[in-house]
């Protein structure tokens, strides 16, 4: 069975500094992994996703991750975070061979972007 | 163009009444997927359907809870007997096709609170 770690439930970091948000992941099988984030009273809205390839993943809004197999890690980072980056964070996975992408998330890290 | 919509946003109700969910997926995607986000358990997924076909149910999480999609399109989630542990915020998702590496774009969810 696949799971999924988020190692921190609440982040708080300064505008404009850089941030890190934590994921490894637990599974026997090739998985695909996600990133998705969760605005106030809003639903899920994809970041970025690793498939295959480079390790390197950009995604919008200047997010980008890096999917490291050695670790089973896929961390999220930022350079230079704005207040409007205030949100919760999930980290999610779905194995390659399901057929359909049952996504299984962990338990988000909330980030807190103070002036 | 339009997003995933789900009705009602908000729904109280009591305990041992029968409610029902509905969710709009994105117009033409084939794959709809149904989550539950609570306190206790984070985001867990339900079931999924492609086409009008729900290949697998063993998400669901008692056989209080029954889902059906008719028409390729408009899902409803339904709850017989709602327990308080029922209470959660139900989210909706699809996909263009049936694939794991498909995005699934969100609806907002419905906030479902048993009293």
């Amino acid at each position: 069975a696949q799971s999924v770690t988020q190692l921190d439930s609440q982040v708080p970091v300064f505008e404009e500094a850089p941030v890190e948000l934590r994921c490894n992941y637990s599974s026997s099988v090739s998985v695909y992994l996600f990133w998705y984030v969760q605005y106030p009273n809003q639903g899920l809205q994809l970041l970025l996703k690793y498939l295959s390839g480079s390790t390197l993943v950009k995604g919008i809004n200047g997010f980008e991750a890096e999917f490291n197999k050695s670790q089973t890690s896929f961390h999220l980072r930022k350079p230079s975070v704005h207040i409007s980056d205030t949100a919760e964070y999930f980290c999610a996975v779905t194995e390659r061979a399901f057929g359909a992408q049952k996504l299984v998330f962990g338990q988000g890290t909330r980030l807190t972007i103070n002036p | 163009g339009a997003g995933v919509s789900q009705s009602p946003s908000n729904k109280v109700t009591e305990k041992g009444k029968d409610v029902e969910l509905r969710c709009d997926p994105i117009s033409g995607h084939t794959a709809l997927y149904w989550y539950r986000q609570s306190l206790g358990q984070g985001l867990e997924f339900l079931i999924y359907f492609q086409g009008n076909s729900a290949p697998d149910k063993s998400g669901l999480p008692s056989d209080r809870f029954s889902a059906e999609r008719t028409g390729g399109s408009v899902s409803t989630l339904t709850i017989q007997r709602t327990q308080q542990e029922d209470s959660a915020v139900y989210l909706c998702a699809s996909s263009l096709d049936f694939s794991s590496t498909d995005t699934q774009y969100f609806g907002p969810g419905t906030r479902l609170t048993v009293l």
